[in-house]
């Protein structure tokens, strides 16, 4: 079955620092994989998604996301976080079969960004 | 305005009460959504709908239904609610197809007494 997996509940990183936030996915084929994010009283917002070709995608707010196969990963990272980078933070993968179009996440990693 | 838009945002009521959470769109996309989300669990999926005719049972249909009024329009309800139905309902919409991102609502916070 597939599924997604965000091994850290919460991170904490100083302003300025560099981010890595780990995805881990279970599927049978090549997956159609997703970063979201959700401020605070918000909606998820789409931040970057990777269907082929370069393993290396780039999103909204600096962010990019790095897919490896052989991992079955699609890190979430940013070199510089600023302090209006904290939120919620939720990996995706794009379902197949019958319910194609449908999204299956993971749990979420809640950032915190200390000044 | 925002391209899709839940009412009301905030709605505390009792147990045993219906309620009707609405959700409206101005994408033109076929394909809408309704999740729960609950702190640690991530989100899931409620009820999905391909288009006006297509109702789908997602992950957590029981105690939910659903009815897609338009194209435009997908109502989530809560025919007797209980208060572990209280969280935070997000509505989404898609373009028809595997991996289409989906667009959110800002989210309806219910809280059930």
């Amino acid at each position: 079955a597939q599924s997604v997996t965000q091994p850290d509940i919460h991170i904490t990183v100083s302003e300025g620092a560099s981010l890595e936030l780990r995805c881990n996915y279970s599927y049978g084929a090549t997956p159609y994989l997703f970063w979201y994010v959700q401020s605070p009283g918000q909606g998820l917002q789409l931040l970057l998604k990777y269907f082929s070709g370069d393993t290396l995608v780039q999103g909204i707010k600096g962010f990019e996301a790095e897919f490896k196969r052989s991992q079955s990963s699609f890190n979430l990272r940013k070199p510089s976080v600023h302090w209006s980078d904290a939120a919620e933070y939720f990996c995706a993968v794009g379902a197949y079969g019958g319910s194609q179009g449908n999204l299956i996440f993971g749990k979420g990693t809640k950032l915190s960004v200390k000044p | 305005d925002a391209d899709v838009t839940q009412t009301p945002r905030n709605r505390i009521t009792k147990t045993g009460k219906r309620i009707m959470l609405e959700c409206s769109q101005t994408k033109g996309h076929d394909r809408m959504y309704w999740y729960r989300q609950d702190p640690g669990l991530g989100l899931r999926l409620i009820y999905y709908s391909f288009d006006v005719k297509d109702i789908n049972k997602g992950e957590i249909s029981d105690g939910y239904s659903v009815s897609r009024q338009a194209q435009a329009k997908f109502s989530l309800s809560l025919e007797s609610a209980i208060p572990n139905q209280t969280a935070l309902y997000f509505c989404a919409t898609s373009a028809p197809g595997r991996g289409q991102p989906q667009h959110f609502g800002d989210g309806t916070r219910l809280s059930i007494l």
